[in-house]
């Protein structure tokens, strides 16, 4: 079975620092493999995806998230970080059985 | 509509009644998914539709978890007798294929805040 687990479940930064947020998948076939991002009261919203083809994944808002195969990880990173990237993030794995499972997320707050 | 809509946005009912919730997915996707994300937690599917055809409802938790597509396009999920640990978000998403396709993904809705007192 598939699942996903991200260890951090908060992640406080500075503003304009860089941050790396975890995600380790586990999967005994091909993977797909999101990031998500939702801000208060809001739905989720796609920040990016693997598919196939180049392990590094450029995404919206300048997230981007790297592939290892080997390492089963798909973290999340950005350079520098803004008060508005204050939000909660969702790794996902589609299943091969027509779901997304999600892992239980990491709250990224933003100091100034 | 833009987006996905879901009605209502917050719903408090009593232990023990009926609630229905709404979801107005993407006009003309052919998936849509219902995710239930408990306080602190990340979603957890519930079912999700291809048209009209309920393919996969083996997340639902119980037989009092019920959801309908009977048209292809407007989805509601039903949940009878509700119990104070349904209380949670409900979620519901759509996508014009499956989301994994190369050129897709899935949009969500704000959700379904309940409470069951």
């Amino acid at each position: 079975a598939q699942s996903v687990t991200q260890l951090d479940s908060q992640v406080p930064v500075f503003e304009e620092a860089p941050v790396e947020l975890r995600c380790n998948y586990s999967s005994s076939v091909s993977v797909y493999l999101f990031w998500y991002v939702q801000y208060p009261n809001q739905g989720l919203q796609l920040l990016l995806k693997y598919l196939s083809g180049s392990t590094l994944v450029k995404g919206i808002n300048g997230f981007e998230a790297e592939f290892n195969k080997s390492q089963t990880s798909f973290h999340l990173r950005k350079p520098s970080v803004h008060i508005s990237d204050t939000a909660e993030y969702f790794c996902a794995v589609y299943s091969s059985a027509s779901k997304i499972i999600f892992g239980s997320g990491t709250r990224l707050s933003i100091r100034p | 509509g833009a987006g996905v809509s879901q009605s209502p946005r917050y719903k408090v009912a009593k232990r023990g009644q009926d609630v229905a919730l709404r979801c107005d997915p993407i006009s003309g996707h052919v998936s849509l998914f219902w995710y239930q994300q408990a306080l602190g937690q990340g979603p957890e599917f519930l079912t999700y539709f291809q048209n009209e055809a309920q393919l996969d409802k083996s997340g639902l938790p119980s037989d009092r978890f019920f959801a309908e597509r009977p048209e292809g396009s407007v989805s509601t999920l039903k949940i009878q007798r509700t119990q104070q640990e349904d209380s949670a978000v409900y979620l519901c998403a759509s996508s014009s294929t499956h989301p994994s396709g190369s050129d897709t993904e899935a949009f969500f809705g704000q959700g379904t805040r309940l409470t069951v007192v």
